[in-house]
């Protein structure tokens, strides 16, 4: 059974920084398309990014929102994925889920929650 | 970049009508990723489409979805109270990815 539990939300000041976690179970994830999305409070589902399977050497892409600030990275010996935000600001206050795409059918986690605020 | 454009954005039916969503892109989509969730309060989105017309494990057979290039539907065959929420398609075949605005159905 596939499961992604994400794991390090928390209440962070604006400007600061925060990592957030994504363990993956049932899947070998370095063989898989991974996303980070996020929903703000009351709001609908934004994509913040993009990791490409390791075949395809991990290749990032991010939302213009989040471009320069945001990193994504993986750790294949944890079978994890990692979602680096910096300069934090308060409109980034969202829930962040992380998907994993295997044969074109999305699994999601349940999400971890990020407060910017002073 | 793919914007998707859902209709209507509210809806308000009753338990055992029958409903279409419509999902569409501003380009034509060259992969069949697309898929559709539907999310209720506190909870995390719950996949019921996948590649445009594939169900979701665990989806009832009252959910189906169809359609190619720019334009999509969901339609659910006859409507029980588990199924009000609020309704989003995504593509998710090319970068960046893309969800619809979402529509909210309501019981009547």
């Amino acid at each position: 059974e596939v499961q992604l539990v994400e794991s390090g939300g928390g209440l962070v000041h604006p400007g600061g920084s925060l990592r957030v976690s994504c363990a993956a179970s049932g899947l070998s994830s370095s063989d898989h398309e991974m996303d980070w999305v996020r929903q703000a409070p009351g709001k609908g589902l934004e994509w913040v990014g993009r990791t490409k399977e390791k075949i395809n050497r991990y290749t990032t892409d991010y939302a213009a929102s989040v471009q320069g600030r945001f990193s994504i990275s993986r750790d294949e010996s944890k079978n994890s994925l990692h979602l680096q935000m910096n300069n934090l600001k308060t409109e980034d206050t969202a829930l962040y889920y992380c998907v994993a795409y295997i044969e074109g059918y999305p699994y999601w986690g349940q999400g971890t929650l990020v407060t910017v605020s002073s | 970049d793919i914007v998707l454009t859902q209709s209507p954005g509210t809806l308000s039916l009753s338990p055992g009508e029958r409903v279409t969503l419509s999902c569409r892109a501003s380009q034509s989509l060259t992969t069949k990723n697309l898929a559709w969730y539907h999310q209720k309060p506190g909870q995390a989105p719950r996949l019921l489409i996948y590649d445009a017309s594939s169900t979701a494990t665990g989806i009832p057979d009252r959910f189906s979805g169809s359609g190619s290039g720019t334009d999509f539907t969901l339609t659910i065959s006859r409507l029980e109270s588990e199924d009000f929420a609020v309704y989003y398609c995504q593509q998710y075949g090319v970068s960046p990815i893309a969800f619809g605005q979402g529509t909210n159905l309501e019981i009547k």
